[in-house]
C-alpha cells in the first residue's frame, strides 16, 4: 500500500541552526501539507503546496519556515534559524485532492528536538 | 472558527470489552468530521469518516461513529477491544467541503487495553 515517508525520525538540532524535514508524498497525489504537534498539545496545521506554491498557511507558519518541491518527488520543510520552541512531531501529508473531503495520508513524522 | 474537543486524554479498557472514545466539536459550518489512529512509530491512519451522508459511519477494523448534530458529539465505539488497539485517537474535524489545510484537530485520546 503507497504511503507518505519522512526522513529522519528524529533530529536534534541546536538553537539557531537550519534543519530540512523531508517528505516523500504518495505519488500521485498533488497536494501536500505540513502539520505539527508540540508535545502535549494538539496537532496543528502549518502549511499547505499544491502547483509548487503555497496554497494556504497558518499563523504559525512564519518567514523562519519555508517549503519546497525540489525534485517532483521529495516535498521539504526548512526552519531557517530554530529556536527551543521548534521542538514538535512534525508530519507531513499528501492528498489526490484539495477539497471534497479528499482523505489525507500522514507519514509517521519526524521528532524534531532543539536545544 | 471550528474545534475538537476529546473528553479523555486517556482511556484503558480490559480486551473484549466495548470501546468508547469521546469527541464533541463546534462548527460554523456543516463538518466534516474525522477519526485518525496513530499506532507507535507509524503514520496517522484515517479510520473512517463523516462527511453529511450516513449519520453512522463504519471504518475499519471494526470501529464505528456516529455523527449527533444536537449533542455536537463524534464518539468512536468498537464492541470487542483487541490488544492491536492499543494506539493515539485523534478526532478532527474539517469545514463542508474544506480539504487537509482546514483540519482542526482534538488532543488526542491515548487506548490502553488490559489484557
Amino acid at each position: 500500500e503507497p504511503e507518505v515517508t519522512q526522513t529522519p525520525s528524529h533530529q536534534v538540532t541546536q538553537m539557531g541552526q537550519e534543519v530540512i524535514l523531508r517528505c516523500v508524498p504518495i505519488s500521485n497525489h498533488l497536494y501536500f501539507y505540513w502539520y505539527r504537534q508540540i508535545l502535549g498539545q494538539k496537532v496543528e496545521f502549518l502549511v499547505s503546496f499544491y502547483n509548487n506554491e503555497i496554497s494556504e498557511k497558518s499563523e504559525i507558519f512564519d518567514d523562519q519556515f519555508s517549503v519546497e518541491r525540489p525534485d517532483g518527488s521529495n516535498f521539504t520543510l526548512k526552519i531557517r534559524s530554530t529556536k527551543l520552541e521548534d521542538s514538535a512531531m512534525y508530519f507531513c501529508a499528501s492528498s489526490t485532492w484539495g477539497r471534497e473531503n479528499t482523505e489525507a495520508f500522514f507519514g509517521q513524522g519526524t521528532r524534531l528536538t532543539v536545544v | 472558527a471550528q474545534s475538537v474537543t476529546q473528553l479523555d486524554s486517556h482511556v484503558s479498557v480490559s480486551e473484549g470489552t466495548p470501546v468508547l472514545l469521546r469527541c464533541n466539536y463546534s462548527s460554523s459550518y456543516s463538518p466534516s468530521l474525522f477519526w485518525y489512529v496513530q499506532h507507535p512509530n507509524k503514520g496517522l491512519q484515517l479510520l473512517l469518516k463523516y462527511t453529511s451522508a450516513a449519520t453512522l459511519v463504519k471504518g475499519i477494523n471494526g470501529f464505528e461513529a456516529e455523527f449527533k448534530k444536537s449533542e455536537t458529539s463524534f464518539h468512536l465505539t468498537k464492541p470487542s477491544a483487541h490488544m492491536s488497539d492499543a494506539a493515539e485517537y485523534f478526532c478532527v474535524v474539517s469545514v463542508e467541503g474544506g480539504g487537509a489545510d482546514g483540519l482542526t484537530f482534538g488532543k488526542g485520546t491515548h487506548l490502553i487495553i488490559q489484557p
